[in-house]
């Protein structure tokens, strides 16, 4: 089994609809965070979490909430989606000491 | 703020070739580099992870160096297989663990 899961992997949607993206480790580890890449473009921080108290904005938060359920749990949402959000978005964790991040499949969206 | 460069965008060489990629980062004061592979509609594969007082890593066919005060690092494929065609992408590591990705190089390996 995966290590770092993404539900859904696929998701297509319209303009104003609000959209949970989930993501689930079983890796243990305490960092977690959510990327968005464009395409031929790199990726871009959305949030990170450090623990399940912990929450920061990344480079492009605006338009997107996250969640830190549990330790192994970290949701992303959009709240009211609009067209230029359609993006691969990835899930991410580290351990503490954050030497190495681990990536989920990632969740490919599509606002029409 | 952290800027990461890779060139060139694209590459498409023949099987058999060594190849070197690149990736550039504007500062220097960085935590790790870690290189990744990433194939279509999959997710970010870990290649090699370079600590900031490391020189090289190797891992098969796989080489990257780094070179800090320079702000430079380079993927070296031996070898390459037509198995190899993907997008490589550097990222390098930031004091409190943030990742800046370079926009990736896009390998083709034709047989």
């Amino acid at each position: 089994d995966a290590d770092v899961t993404q539900t859904p992997r696929n998701r297509i949607t319209k303009t104003g609809k609000r959209i949970m993206l989930e993501c689930s480790q079983t890796k243990g580890h305490d960092r977690m965070y959510w990327y968005r890449q464009d395409p031929g473009l790199g990726l871009q921080l959305i949030y990170y979490s450090f623990d399940v108290k912990d929450i920061n904005k990344g480079e492009i938060s605006d338009g997107y909430s996250v969640s830190r359920q549990a330790q192994a749990k970290f949701s992303l949402s959009l709240e009211s989606a609009i067209p230029n959000q359609t993006a691969l978005y990835f899930c991410a964790t580290s351990d503490v000491l954050g030497y190495e991040q681990f990536f989920g499949p990632g969740t490919r969206l599509t606002v029409l | 703020k952290q800027e990461v460069t890779q060139i060139p965008a694209a590459l498409s060489v023949p099987e058999g070739e060594n190849l070197v990629l690149n990736c550039s980062f504007t500062d220097s004061a960085i935590y790790n580099l870690q290189w990744f592979r990433q194939d279509p509609g999959k997710g970010l594969t870990s290649l090699l992870l370079i600590q900031s007082s490391q020189r090289e890593q190797t891992s098969g066919r796989l080489n990257a160096s780094l070179d800090k005060s320079s702000g430079r690092s380079t993927l070296y494929i031996a070898a390459s297989q037509p198995g190899d065609s993907a997008t490589y992408l550097c990222a390098v590591n930031n004091a409190g663990n943030m990742l800046t990705f370079g926009g990736g190089t896009r390998l083709m390996v034709k047989p």
